[in-house]
Order: structure tokens, then C-alpha cells, then sequence
């Protein structure tokens, strides 16, 4: 069964440090996300890659937040200056390979769970 | 006015009950997702949707988009069936919008 595969799964922070979440997606996909669930609230949709560039974000996903594949196999999301509201399970998920990622079942990571203190 | 809606939020059922969890929306979509969300966090995609009905196994979900409306069905249910249920509607994957999850909870 492919996987998703997410490091670290548990991260502290001081407020105000920069946190880089990892992320490998399955290896022939084409879409990456990122969701983020905070404590006791429904999941939240983030921002969506494809083709080497961000195809979607949400309002949530601020100047503060930045994705990127470094290489073939990971993707990172990182939080430039972390708050106290960033404290949440953050999901990387990937569908693919056909177009539009619509089509496809999609795979999540297993989560990273941030805190802010 | 929530744009997805599930009930109920709470479920608890003998083993062996049929279950049925719903959702609604107010939103256009071109895809409806049943995902599952072990108590460990972890989630896992069930059915996506666009029309009809899909089986998987015990599973069963429908979809009426005309009503905006689609069911989540599990036959002979069993305790490892215990997690939250979640409906998601969107444009594929892209800007999904999530429900509140449906917590079902089944007793041996």
C-alpha cells in the first residue's frame, strides 16, 4: 500500500520561530496539499501544488506560509514566524497522475502535529 | 450557514447496526469526499463522488446532487469501524471545503 510519510509527527516551537514541515509524497504523483485541522475543528484546506508551482490557496494561507519541493521527493510547507493560532495537525496529501487530481484517490500523510508555545 | 453539514455529529451503535450518516451542502461541487479520521489523527479517503452510488466492502455512499445531499451507509457495522466521518465537497482536492464530522462510536 503507497504512503504518504510526514516528519516530525509531533513538533514544540517557540512563538515567533520558523517550522518546516516534511513531507514525501507517494512517488508517481502529481498534485501536493496541505491541510491543517486545529484542535476540536473540522480539517481546513491550505494550498494545493502542481507543476513545480501553487496551483490553490486559502485565506489561511498568509505571507507567513510558503511551500516548496526542494527536490524530486519531498514537500515542505513552512511557517516563517509562528503564532499561537498555528498550533494544529498539519496533513500533507497527494493525488495523481491523471489531470486534475479530481479523478484521483487521494492519499494523507499521517499528520504533524505543531505546537506553538 | 455552514456551506457542508453533517448529521448527526454524535453516533453510538451496537455492533452488527446498519448505520447511515449524512450530509448536506449549499455549495456547487464537482466532487463530494467520504474521508475517515482515526482517533489517532490519521485520515484516510473512503468514496469520492460525483453521481450515483459507490461500494466499498460494508461501505456505501450515495449522492443526490439535485438535493445537494449524499449518505454515508455502513452494513453490519463493527467496533473497528469507530472513527470520525467526514464529508468534504469541492473541485476536486483543490479548496475543498470540510464538514464538521460525523463521531460514530460502535459498542461490541
Amino acid at each position: 500500500e503507497p504512503e504518504v510519510t510526514q516528519t516530525p509527527s509531533h513538533q514544540v516551537t517557540q512563538m515567533g520561530q520558523e517550522v518546516i514541515l516534511r513531507c514525501v509524497p507517494i512517488s508517481n504523483h502529481l498534485y501536493f496539499y496541505w491541510y491543517r485541522q486545529i484542535l476540536g475543528q473540522k480539517v481546513e484546506f491550505l494550498v494545493s501544488f502542481y507543476n513545480n508551482e501553487i496551483s490553490e490557496k486559502s485565506e489561511i494561507f498568509d505571507d507567513q506560509f510558503s511551500v516548496e519541493r526542494p527536490d524530486g521527493s519531498n514537500f515542505t510547507l513552512k511557517i516563517r514566524s509562528t503564532k499561537l493560532e498555528d498550533s494544529a495537525m498539519y496533513f500533507c496529501a497527494s493525488s495523481g497522475p491523471g489531470a486534475g487530481g479530481s479523478g484521483n484517490t487521494i492519499y494523507f500523510g499521517e499528520g504533524s502535529w505543531l505546537t506553538v508555545v | 450557514k455552514n456551506e457542508v453539514e453533517q448529521s448527526p455529529q454524535n453516533l453510538t451503535a451496537q455492533e452488527g447496526e446498519f448505520i447511515t450518516i449524512n450530509c448536506s451542502y449549499s455549495v456547487g461541487i464537482s466532487a463530494l469526499h467520504w474521508l475517515q479520521q482515526h482517533p489517532g489523527g490519521g485520515i484516510v479517503s473512503l468514496f469520492m463522488l460525483s453521481s450515483g452510488k459507490k461500494k466499498h466492502g460494508r461501505l456505501i455512499a450515495t449522492i443526490n446532487i439535485q438535493e445537494k445531499h449524499s449518505s454515508l451507509h455502513i452494513t453490519a457495522s463493527h467496533p473497528r469501524d469507530s472513527a470520525v466521518y467526514i464529508c468534504a465537497v469541492g473541485p476536486g482536492y483543490d479548496k475543498v471545503i470540510f464538514g464538521p464530522g460525523t463521531s460514530l462510536s460502535v459498542i461490541p
